[in-house]
């Protein structure tokens, strides 16, 4: 159980244009996904927090216009990189939290999306 | 802000031999700390936690990890090492997010290498 899926696994994009990426909880309602960029040199910096039908809220020095965040319904959170320029090629990862966990915080995390801006 | 430190980029250590991967903490209140492993190209697996009892935490593929309140340590440790382990691992703590949302920060990583 609590499996969280993310797609597309790969994606390369022209500089300029805007990509999304999905991320679903299978097997669980997840009302708050967490999206995060992994860096070249490992590390993993949350982005936002998505909660199932309000705003996201982005951590700081993330651009909001830039990387937009929609929690539509319980099982599903988009990322969509508008504009994207070739720094933004990273690894996205976002997690979700499954509810009744009370304090345990543990988070189940999708298997991640390499986008590539050339 | 709760944070946590990895101070090691990288262990090695041979197949069959006793690993340790290091982490401090620094937090206000109780610590809610956590432990998970990356496999190349995939996302994060929960390993284990701590929030609250026993100082030695018993996780997921024969990993534990020990808490020291005096040393503000989490140090995971596995008694010993398959070529298997080797991945990337991260401790985290729970921490107060932008808007006042729970989330869980992360420590830079240590990429450990299990050697045959």
């Amino acid at each position: 159980g609590a499996v969280v899926s993310q797609h597309p696994s790969r994606v390369i994009c022209k500089s300029g244009t805007s990509v999304k990426i999905e991320c679903r909880s299978l097997d669980f309602q997840a009302t708050t996904m967490f999206w995060y960029r992994q860096f070249p040199k490992k590390s993993l910096m949350l982005m936002a927090t998505s909660n199932e039908g309000s705003k996201a809220t982005y951590e700081q020095g993330v651009e909001k216009d830039k990387f937009l965040i929609n929690h539509a319904s319980l099982t599903l959170s988009t990322l969509t990189v508008t504009s994207a320029h070739p720094e933004d090629s990273s690894f996205y990862i976002c997690s979700a939290r499954a509810p009744g966990q009370g304090n345990s915080y543990e988070q189940y995390f999708g298997p991640g999306t390499r986008l590539t801006v050339t | 802000a709760q944070s946590v430190a990895q101070p090691e980029d990288q262990v090695n250590v041979a197949e069959g031999n006793p690993l340790t991967v290091k982490c401090t903490y620094s937090v206000s209140g109780n610590p809610y700390l956590f432990w998970y492993v990356q496999y190349p190209n995939r996302g994060l697996q929960f390993l284990l936690k701590y929030i609250t009892g026993d100082n030695l935490v018993k996780g997921s593929y024969g990993f534990e990890a020990e808490f020291n309140k005096s040393q503000t340590s989490f140090h995971l440790k596995k008694p010993s090492a398959l070529v298997s382990d080797s991945a990337l691992y991260f401790c985290a703590v729970r921490d107060i997010g932008a808007g006042g949302y729970q989330k869980v920060t992360f420590g830079t990583g240590t990429k450990l290498q299990v050697i045959p």
